[in-house]
């Protein structure tokens, strides 16, 4: 079965600091991977997604990067945090072979910024 | 305009009750069309897609209204354990395989 696997669970960063937030997906191959940020009390903002390995779409402009080095391996970085940063970053994994495959989430990582 | 919008909530019924929501979608290209369900502080976790001519799971009723773009979900008999975000979510056929989310409908369920 498949399983996505995400750390750390919780960060408390400064503002200013790098980021590194790390998504892996097992028991799938060639799956379409997805960040998204949930900040309280609002809904998910897709901030990129992945059909393939150095494949990425950013879908809003910020200071986050996102890579993807190996085929079920997605990582979101930051240079230096914002406090609007703070959030709560939810990596999910998708079957590539068509649109009515459902995404599955990862436990998600809680982001604070101070 | 916002691709997906439901009512926020909160809804507070008692157990045994039957709740509905509702969801509607933007974009007349939206192809495939998701309930998911999110416990506080934890992952969205599908709870059902939703097909054209409706489909039922337990006490869960999903129904599907295109000329409307419209999406419900009815959950009937409430039970404690039914607290929780309801997202409603579509996938946009011309945006390759992404999802949209609505924002959520809020349920607790009261003893």
């Amino acid at each position: 079965s498949q399983t996505i696997h995400q750390w750390p669970a919780t960060l408390v960063q400064p503002v200013g600091s790098p980021l590194s937030l790390e998504c892996t997906v097992e028991g799938t191959s060639n799956p379409n991977l997805y960040w998204y940020r949930q900040a309280a009390g609002r809904g998910l903002q897709l901030l990129f997604y992945s059909v393939g390995i150095g494949q990425i779409s950013s879908e809003v402009p910020q200071n986050l990067s996102a890579s993807r080095p190996q085929d079920r391996q997605f990582i979101l970085s930051s240079k230096k945090l914002l406090l609007s940063d703070s959030g709560f970053y939810l990596c999910a994994w998708q079957t590539r072979t068509s649109s009515w495959e459902t995404q599955y989430f990862g436990p998600g990582t809680r982001l604070l910024v101070l | 305009r916002k691709e997906v919008e439901q009512d926020p909530g909160p809804f507070n019924v008692p157990e045994g009750a039957t709740v509905a929501f509702n969801c509607t979608y933007s974009n007349s290209a939206s192809q495939s069309f998701f309930w998911y369900r999110q416990d506080c502080r934890k992952e969205p976790k599908l709870l059902m897609s939703v097909y054209s001519s409706g489909n039922e799971d337990g006490r869960f009723t999903a129904q599907l209204n295109r000329a409307s773009q419209y999406i419900s979900l009815l959950i009937r008999d409430s039970k404690l354990s039914d607290s929780a975000t309801y997202l409603c979510v579509v996938s946009i056929s011309n945006t390759g395989n992404q999802f949209y989310f609505g924002t959520g409908t809020s349920l607790t369920v009261i003893p």
